[in-house]
């Protein structure tokens, strides 16, 4: 069973519209979560981190944590064809072994 | 600019051949990994190795080993290589704090025929 769960798998947003993404880790020794994007051909770029229970806003990207249920969510406001990428949720262990837990991602679509 | 490459970018050998993939940072990050990525299972931890010959498998190390002389160099060695290998292979390196963000290079396509 993956350790870092993502859902939905995949999808489609009209351009303009709010997407919104979930990620759940099944391991309490999770620590901190990122989240990456990577388009089509290339590579995973990071989007945005959170470490804190809260809320993190940058630009058209906000970022939720709640670190008791080990939930994270990214919303995507105001989507743009350019957002249509694979979103990849990654988790840190607690003790810093360097590793990351990547879940399968979610591919989003956004329709002009 | 935080960069890291990788050689080739694209590569094509036949079953029982010698790969070698090359992976380099300027960053001077402690901890770089090597990851496969296919279709239906996401990334998977070949290797990481955090610093000069301080190197652990990952998830799927069997038919791997890495090399790992200068803290900016990493490579992937396959000895023989299987069908089953052909992947995209992205090397990352990062540095050793906890918060610290894991950066990757673009990947080498390999098929292996």
């Amino acid at each position: 069973q993956q350790k870092v769960q993502q859902s939905p798998e995949s999808l489609i947003v009209p351009e303009g519209g709010m997407a919104s993404l979930n990620c759940t880790s099944s391991d309490r020794n999770v620590d901190y979560f990122w989240w990456y994007r990577q388009h089509s051909g290339k590579s995973p770029k990071m989007l945005m981190s959170i470490f804190s229970n809260g809320e993190k806003e940058e630009g058209r990207f906000t970022v939720h944590l709640n670190k008791a249920s080990l939930h994270t969510s990214l919303h995507i406001r105001d989507s743009q064809p350019s957002d249509s990428a694979l979103y990849l949720c990654a988790a840190s262990m607690r003790g810093n072994t360097g590793k990351l837990i990547f879940g399968l991602g979610t591919t989003l679509q956004v329709q002009p | 600019d935080m960069k890291v490459t990788q050689m080739p970018r694209y590569l094509i050998k036949r079953m029982g051949e010698n790969v070698l993939l090359e992976c380099g940072q300027d960053m001077s990050h402690e901890t770089m990994y090597w990851y496969r990525q296919d279709p239906g299972l996401g990334l998977q931890l070949i290797y990481i190795s955090y610093d000069v010959d301080s190197n652990s498998e990952g998830d799927i190390p069997k038919g791997y080993r890495v090399s790992r002389k200068k803290r900016e160099h990493f490579s992937l060695i396959l000895d023989s290589a299987k069908t089953n290998q052909t992947s995209v292979y992205f090397c990352a390196s990062r540095l050793q704090g906890d918060q610290d963000t894991q950066y990757f290079g673009p990947g080498t396509r390999l098929l292996v025929l």
